[in-house]
């Protein structure tokens, strides 16, 4: 079936920092992949995207590329800040299905 | 534009209440959907509508109904609350489904079941 697996955390970082968040998905068919971010006590919201392979989604200085060849969709930023502190969902869609499917989320601290 | 709005924001029950927790989008959106949000669970789809009058079963569906009368609307009602149904609750909605659209979410209701 269709899946995504992202890595486990907490994830604990240093302010300006390096992040990578890990993510691989599983797919009949060729889907579109999605970052989205909760903030404490919110909402998901979308941060980025990309629907085909090679493409870059970028936002607020996170970057994912969208690797059809490994099924990976990787969460990137060079420096994290303190508002970066967060909990992070990769997601899929595929076309003509109904439902988005989201990993179990990786939550991330950024020490001051 | 208020976007997905949910009310209420906190509530409390008894064991076999039941309850209805609104969900509201001004996006004339066609799809709409209802998660909660257990601690190392993520998210888990209960139900969703493609559009007016059209609902289905997502994941966990059991202890819980929708319907969908208006475009606008997608309540979740809790027919007898039990201890399991402790959660938080979003409601989302999308332009479509199956594409590269976006869900945006609402703020959340967070359930506790005495």
């Amino acid at each position: 079936g269709n899946s995504v697996t992202q890595m486990e955390g907490p994830v604990t970082l240093s302010e300006e920092a390096f992040l990578t968040i890990n993510c691989t998905y599983t797919a009949t068919g060729y889907p579109s992949l999605f970052w989205y971010v909760q903030y404490p006590g919110e909402g998901l919201q979308l941060l980025l995207k990309a629907t085909k392979a090679d493409d870059k989604g970028s936002n607020k200085g996170f970057e994912a590329t969208y690797r059809k060849e490994t099924t990976s969709f990787h969460l990137e930023k060079g420096s994290v800040q303190v508002s970066d502190s967060a909990v992070y969902f990769c997601a899929l869609t595929l076309y003509r299905d109904d439902k988005i499917i989201f990993g179990k989320g990786t939550r991330l601290h950024i020490l001051p | 534009n208020a976007g997905v709005t949910q009310t209420p924001k906190f509530q409390v029950l008894k064991t076999g209440q039941s309850m209805t927790l609104q969900c509201a989008q001004d996006m004339n959106h066609e799809y709409m959907s209802w998660y909660r949000q257990d601690p190392g669970m993520g998210l888990r789809l209960i139900h969703y509508s493609v559009g007016a009058g059209i609902t289905d079963q997502g994941e966990v569906p059991n202890g819980y109904n929708v319907s969908r009368s208006t475009t606008e609307d997608f309540p979740l009602r809790l027919l007898s609350a039990a201890p399991s149904q402790t959660s938080v609750y979003f409601c989302a909605s999308s332009g479509a489904q199956g594409t590269s659209y976006e869900q945006y979410f609402g703020p959340g209701t967070r359930l506790t079941v005495t």
